[in-house]
């Protein structure tokens, strides 16, 4: 049972290049969230997705854009990289509303 | 809007040692999750207890026990006979119910266990 997997597992952009990170999860959860964490900071929620074809906007989503084509899929767009965005992202999943989230193993990027 | 503030940004502890981390949290809400997380130098979020509001037993998993203290708003995590695969950072989460937006995460205590 691989969870939920994100990739890559590490990636450097330069400023104002374009990249998708990709998430997909095998647990049939309807629930999918991106989440970011700056150092020695908690986990900041970008976007979120109730199920497929519904997308919401988080606390920090500028800078990004979701899609929600599949139950299984939740990719992050990052079109104009920042040095902001400089971060590790988090991809997580739950099967209902008031239960607990799966995390992948996280993407760093560091955008030079 | 919830917060979940952990005023613990380090601490440490010696092995086969007991040590308590805080949580508080603010919120209207009467029904809502708890939920604290380790993250190991590994990265990986791997979830450590759960806790329901309208249920006032402490929740237990093996060595980790919580005190909720749900007029204080109050959630601590107890570790016992703490062991060094414990060194982490630990996150407090809060869900309303709904989840979405409504999942919001503390700033982490990082915790060291020492030989």
């Amino acid at each position: 049972n691989a969870g939920v997997t994100q990739t890559p597992k590490f990636r450097i952009l330069k400023i104002g290049q374009s990249m998708t990170l990709q998430c997909t999860q095998d647990m049939n959860h309807n629930y999918m969230y991106w989440y970011r964490q700056d150092p020695g900071m908690g986990l900041k929620l970008i976007y979120y997705s109730v199920g497929a074809g519904i997308t919401d906007k988080g606390e920090v989503p500028n800078g990004y854009n979701v899609s929600r084509s599949t139950t299984e899929d939740f990719p992050l767009r990052l079109e104009l990289a920042a040095p902001s965005q400089t971060s590790v992202y988090f991809c997580a999943s739950s099967s209902g509303r008031e239960t607990e989230a799966f995390f992948g193993q996280g993407t760093r990027l560091t955008v030079v | 809007a919830q917060t979940v503030t952990q005023s613990q940004p380090e601490m440490s502890v010696q092995e086969a040692e007991t040590v308590t981390l805080s949580c508080t949290y603010d919120t209207s809400e009467n029904n809502y999750y708890l939920f604290w997380y380790k993250q190991p130098p590994s990265r990986q979020m791997i979830l450590v207890i759960r806790q329901e509001a309208y249920k006032q037993q402490n929740a237990t998993e093996n060595r980790f026990s919580v005190n909720f203290q749900k007029a204080a708003k109050s959630f601590s995590l107890k570790i016992s006979d703490s062991q060094l695969g414990d060194t982490a950072m630990y996150f407090c989460a809060f869900m309303k119910p709904g989840g979405g937006q409504n999942f919001v995460f503390g700033p982490g205590t990082r915790l060291s266990v020492l030989p």
